[in-house]
C-alpha cells in the first residue's frame, strides 16, 4: 500500500533558526497537504499543493511540491516559539488521506 | 460554532468495558473519518464513511464499529476495551475525496485511557 515518510522525526532549533521537514511518498500524488498539530491540540490544515513543482508561501512558511509529485517540503524561516508542534504531510489514498509520521519541532527561546 | 465536535474529550475506563465516542460536523461534508493517534503521534485511518460507503481499515479490530445515524454524525463504538486501545481518537470530515480541493477538518480529539 501507499506509504508516506517524513524526515526528520524530531528537530530542535534555537528561536530564529530555520527549519525544514521533508515528505516522501511511495506513489505519485495528485496533491499533497500539510497539517500542523500544536501540543495537546488537533491537526489543522495549512495548505494544499497540486501542481508539479509548485511553491507556495504563507508568511515565514514555504511549501514545495516536487517535480515528480512524490515529495514535498516545508521550510520555516526564522522560527518562533509559536511554531512549536508536529507537522504532518498527507496524501490522498483511495477514499481517505494517508498521513506521514510527522516531524516534531521544538523551538528553544 | 465548532465545525467538528466530538465528545467526550477524556475517557477513562476499565479493561473489558464498552464505550462510545460521539462526533458531529456542521460543515455539510459528505465524508467523515475516524483516526487513531498513538503515543508516537502516528495518525492512522480507522474508518472513512460517506452516505454511500463505509471503508474499513483492515487492521482495525472488529471490536471497533462506526455508527452513522445521519450525514452529520459518525459515532465510534468500542467493545471489550483493551489496554492497547489507549490513544487519542480524532474524528474528521471533508468533502468527498477524489474531487480535489478537499481538506480535513478535525475534531479536538478524545483521549482514551484503558486501565
Amino acid at each position: 500500500g501507499q506509504q508516506v515518510m517524513q524526515i526528520p522525526q524530531y528537530q530542535h532549533v534555537q528561536e530564529g533558526e530555520d527549519f525544514t521537514t521533508y515528505c516522501n511518498s511511495s506513489t505519485t500524488l495528485s496533491n499533497i497537504q500539510w497539517y500542523k498539530q500544536r501540543p495537546g491540540g488537533h491537526p489543522v490544515f495549512l495548505i494544499q499543493l497540486v501542481k508539479s513543482g509548485e511553491v507556495k508561501k504563507q508568511k515565514r512558511l514555504t511549501f514545495q511540491f516536487g517535480e515528480a509529485k512524490k515529495n514535498s517540503s516545508l521550510h520555516i524561516t526564522a522560527t518562533q516559539t509559536t511554531d512549536v508542534g508536529t507537522y504532518f504531510c498527507a496524501g490522498p489514498g483511495g477514499q481517505n488521506f494517508v498521513f506521514g509520521p510527522g516531524t516534531r519541532l521544538s523551538v528553544l527561546p | 460554532d465548532t465545525a467538528v465536535s466530538q465528545t467526550p474529550k477524556y475517557l477513562v475506563t476499565q479493561m473489558g468495558n464498552d464505550k462510545s465516542i460521539k462526533c458531529e460536523q456542521n460543515l455539510g461534508h459528505d465524508t467523515m473519518y475516524w483516526y487513531k493517534q498513538d503515543s508516537k503521534k502516528f495518525l492512522k485511518i480507522m474508518f472513512s464513511y460517506n452516505n454511500k460507503e463505509l471503508i474499513i481499515n483492515e487492521t482495525v479490530p472488529n471490536r471497533f464499529s462506526p455508527k452513522s445515524p445521519d450525514k452529520a454524525h459518525l459515532n465510534l463504538h468500542i467493545n471489550s476495551l483493551e489496554l492497547g486501545d489507549s490513544a487519542v481518537y480524532f474524528c474528521a470530515s471533508s468533502q468527498e475525496p477524489g474531487r480535489g480541493g478537499e481538506k480535513l477538518f478535525f475534531g479536538s480529539g478524545t483521549q482514551l485511557s484503558v486501565l
